[in-house]
């Protein structure tokens, strides 16, 4: 079975500073898709950026991007320029390519706060 | 474009009474949608996934059900509430017949069993 694991469960930035979250999963699949969500204080889960896993070129969205190194089966998300408004919960989810398997797995989470 | 809606948005209910938690889905036809539970400070535990009317799947054997009377509508029920089914509750809904999509999710439903 496939697991995602979120080895910071909180992190601290500083306002305009850049952050890495860390990623890993395990997964015996050559095709596959990655995620990360962010879930601010609203808790409504917003999707932040999605990877998939025979593109060899990392996903970006604005001042997010990630960096997949799908050797080692990690997948970080790095956070440029970072603003008050990203302070949430960041998740990161794994979701195999074969449709109705319904196998999207999510991490533990890592809070992230930005300080002024 | 697709929106996804819950409601209550809060709940609170004595130990033993019944729930019903709605979800719905516009602008998309034949979604998967799913039910999710996330307790205080952690991740998300799937409950409940559907792939078309009457069809539900069930991750986690509890006292709590799930129905789709409507192909957008999705619903999480419990006949008896325990304390343990306090959390947070949130509805998602993805392309079906496609794998690796996004899941979009709801704004969820704060539930607190007393």
């Amino acid at each position: 079975a496939q697991t995602v694991t979120q080895s910071q469960p909180e992190m601290s930035v500083q306002e305009a500073e850049t952050v890495t979250l860390s990623c890993t999963y395990d997964t015996s699949e050559s095709n596959y898709y990655l995620f990360w969500y962010k879930q601010p204080p609203s808790r409504q889960m917003i999707l932040v950026i999605r990877q998939e896993a025979y593109k060899q070129q990392n996903a970006t969205e604005n001042r997010f991007s990630v960096n997949f190194q799908k050797a080692a089966k990690s997948f970080s998300l790095k956070i440029s320029d970072s603003q008050l408004g990203d302070t949430a919960m960041y998740f990161c989810a794994f979701s195999g390519a074969v449709p109705h398997n319904n196998d999207m797995r999510f991490g533990a989470g890592t809070r992230l706060t930005v300080k002024p | 474009s697709q929106t996804i809606h819950q409601w209550p948005a809060t709940l609170v209910q004595p130990v033993g009474s019944p729930l019903s938690l709605e979800c719905t889905v516009e602008g998309t036809s034949n979604p998967n949608l799913y039910w999710y539970r996330q307790a205080a400070g952690r991740g998300l535990q799937l409950l409940f996934y559907s792939v078309g009317i009457g069809q539900i799947s069930s991750e986690v054997p509890q006292n709590l059900s799930a129905s789709r009377p409507q192909d957008r509508q999705f619903i999480l029920s419990s006949k008896k509430l325990l304390l343990s089914d306090s959390g947070f509750y949130l509805c998602a809904w993805s392309v079906a017949g496609v794998g690796g999509e996004t899941q979009y999710f709801g704004p969820g439903t704060r539930l607190l069993v007393l």
